[in-house]
């Protein structure tokens, strides 16, 4: 069983710069999200997916667009990268946001110069 | 104030040893609540989910106490494998799950 698969693990982009982390799960979850975790200050809710078609925004949403077409991937977008957007980004998913753990992506490490 | 507050440690204990965390939230009406665990440069995987009448699973322990807003966290019989940052988790809504920026546990020989 793959679980979630997140790619790419690293990218340097330059100030400016847009481009689509993905995401794919083949565990058949309705929910999707990311997180991105900087140091001190745990994950934070990007953008989430309660199911194909539906995306709505986290806690931390500016600067990032995601789209949900199928239910199997759920990419995300930096549209013009900024140097706070130096992060480390997890996708995650789940049978159900409230009652049941989230399986993690293995990560992406983005820095931005 | 946090949302979420946890005592980042680190925790430095034997081998051995019994440790216990805790967790403590804002929002009474939360309604899940789960323990990670996260290695250096991984992703988190779930440890346990908590439940309102405590769980246990092997040396881990879990439970929740509403009256006072808190979760924790005791490990007995502490292994090496056991060093990791543990995070908690709490759910209050879809748009709304917050995670502890997470206690580091060292274990030593």
């Amino acid at each position: 069983n793959a679980g979630v698969t997140q790619t790419p693990k690293f990218q340097v982009l330059k100030t400016g710069q847009s481009m689509t982390l993905q995401c794919a799960q083949d565990m058949n979850h309705e929910y999707m999200s990311w997180y991105r975790q900087d140091p001190g200050m745990g994950l934070r809710l990007i953008h989430y997916s309660v199911g194909a078609g539906i995306t709505d925004q986290g806690e931390v949403p500016n600067g990032y667009n995601v789209s949900r077409s199928t239910t199997e991937d759920f990419p995300l977008r930096l549209l013009s990268a900024a140097p706070s957007q130096t992060s480390v980004y997890f996708c995650a998913s789940s049978y159900s946001s409230r009652n049941y753990g989230y399986t993690f992506g293995s990560g992406t490490r983005l820095t931005v110069v | 104030r946090k949302e979420v507050e946890q005592d980042p440690g680190p925790f430095n204990v034997p081998e051995g040893a019994t440790v216990a965390f805790n967790c403590t939230y804002s929002n009474s009406a939360s309604q899940s609540f789960f323990w990670y665990r996260q290695d250096c440069r991984k992703e988190p995987k779930l440890l346990m989910s908590v439940y309102s009448s405590g769980n246990e699973d092997g040396r881990f322990t879990a439970q929740l106490n509403r009256a006072s807003q808190y979760i924790s966290l005791l490990i007995r019989d502490s292994k090496l494998s056991d060093s990791a940052t543990y995070l908690c988790v709490v759910y209050n809504s879809a748009s709304k799950i917050i995670f502890g920026s997470g206690t580091r546990l060292s274990i030593r020989p």
